[in-house]
């Protein structure tokens, strides 16, 4: 069966400071990954994707993740975090002939400081 | 263009009554989503539709749990006989058809039950 976990429901970082959010999946078939973020208040936006090309994804907002395949981790990255930067933040998996129904993890909540 | 829109945007009602929430998916989007946000569950998926079809409906709690989707457009969740735990987020997404393709989703209808 097909999950996620992701490590870390809350994580809080300083103005400027690497973000590092945490995502492993389980999956018997090749998975396609994802981040979204949801801001209060707001529906889910798609951060970036894998989806069986390159192993390292730059998204939107200078976000990025790397699928590793013999770690099952698609951790996401962002070199220095803004204050806008604060929401929740869904790793998700879909596979093919599941009907890209999204499997989620818990969510990670990003609290930034000045 | 318009994104994925839903009503209403809170619904409270009492328990026991029978509620209706809307999804306006993005126009020529063919596979449409519903997802439940609660406090207890996370994330996660009821039921998919393909056209008018729904070939995925693993993810509905219970048969008080029904949806709908017509001219291939508009869906509607339908949840009778409502109780307490129904009280969730309620989420639409709507996507091209292709299994990568990205989900967008609606901003949710919050269900209160009291």
């Amino acid at each position: 069966a097909q999950s996620v976990t992701q490590l870390g429901s809350h994580v809080s970082v300083s103005e400027g400071a690497l973000v590092l959010l945490r995502c492993n999946y389980s999956s018997s078939v090749p998975p396609y990954l994802f981040w979204y973020v949801q801001y209060p208040n707001q529906g889910l936006q798609l951060l970036l994707k894998y989806t069986s090309a390159a192993t390292l994804v730059k998204g939107i907002n200078d976000f990025e993740a790397e699928f590793k395949k013999s770690e099952t981790s698609f951790h996401l990255t962002k070199p220095s975090a803004h204050m806008s930067d604060a929401a929740e933040y869904f790793c998700a998996v879909s596979f093919p002939g599941g009907y890209n129904k999204l499997i989620f993890g818990a969510g990670t909540r990003l609290a930034v400081h000045p | 263009g318009a994104g994925v829109s839903q009503s209403p945007s809170n619904k409270v009602t009492e328990k026991g009554k029978d509620v209706e929430l809307r999804c306006d998916p993005i126009s020529g989007h063919t596979a449409l989503y519903w997802y439940r946000q609660s406090l207890g569950q996370g994330l996660e998926f009821l039921i998919y539709f393909q056209g008018n079809s729904a070939p995925d409906k693993s993810g509905l709690p219970s048969d008080r749990f029904s949806a709908e989707r017509t001219g291939g457009s508009v869906s509607t969740l339908t949840i009778q006989r409502t109780q307490q735990e129904d009280s969730a987020v309620y989420l639409c997404a709507s996507s091209l058809f292709t299994v990568t393709d990205t989900q967008y989703f609606g901003p949710g209808t919050r269900l209160t039950v009291l």
